[in-house]
């Protein structure tokens, strides 16, 4: 069963930094790309970060420079780490693998998500 | 950006009943677009791919239509269990963005 388990979200002050991890299982996950995907009720759903199976990445202008994608292929392991935290950032955010099916491009899986909280 | 406008933003449909929500895309977008279902509290969970592809294990009373700026998604006889928010996402240029959603209850 493909399993993708976020942690890590939690309060953090503005200009504060938080680390999310998303631990997967069920599958091979060095030959998947992954995303993180947010969502609030101010904002909807909102595209934050993908990164490819050779590790490469893209972010939306709105967290360029403060977000990092990353991967752990021995770990199975996805994170994100977001420094320069606004209050704006708070949401629910998810971590989704991409579909493996040849070319196209949607979300599988998505995981259980985790709350992300920036308030003084 | 290419910014996805849905409509309506919510309905109110029996049981039985034929439900048809419309996204419009602010350029071009080809077929690049996916649909998702998202019942409260918890994760969107997607239907249609590439317009009119349904996923694996999806209902076949889902479908989805459209090319280009235009795409519709359909239930043709909504059931009980289809009482949600569905969205539209494109996938044609990054940044990659969702519609507004569309609620869907029952009357």
């Amino acid at each position: 069963e493909v399993q993708l388990v976020a942690s890590g979200g939690g309060l953090a002050p503005p200009g504060g930094s938080l680390r999310l991890s998303c631990a997967a299982s069920g599958f091979t996950f060095s030959n998947y790309d992954f995303h993180w995907v947010r969502q609030s009720p101010e904002k909807g759903l909102e595209w934050v970060s993908a990164i490819g199976t050779v590790g490469e990445t893209f972010y939306p202008d709105f967290v360029t420079g403060r977000f990092t994608i990353s991967r752990q292929n021995a770990r199975n392991s996805l994170y994100l780490q977001m420094n320069s935290l606004r209050a704006d950032d708070t949401a629910i955010y998810y971590c989704v693998r991409r579909s493996s099916k040849e070319g196209t491009h949607y979300f599988d899986y998505w995981g259980q998500g985790t709350l992300v909280t920036v308030s003084s | 950006d290419i910014q996805l406008t849905q409509s309506p933003s919510s309905l109110s449909a029996s049981v039985g009943d034929r439900v048809t929500l419309t996204c419009q895309a602010s350029q071009d977008i080809t077929y690049y677009l996916n649909w998702y279902q998202q019942k409260p509290g918890k994760a969107p969970k997607v239907l249609i791919y590439d317009a009119s592809n349904l996923e694996t294990g999806v209902p076949s009373r889902f479908s989805g239509s459209g090319s280009g700026t235009l795409f519709t998604f359909t239930i043709t006889s909504l059931q009980p269990e289809d009482i949600a928010t569905y969205f539209c996402q494109q996938y044609d240029n990054f940044p990659f963005t969702f519609g507004p959603g569309t609620k869907v209850e029952l009357k």
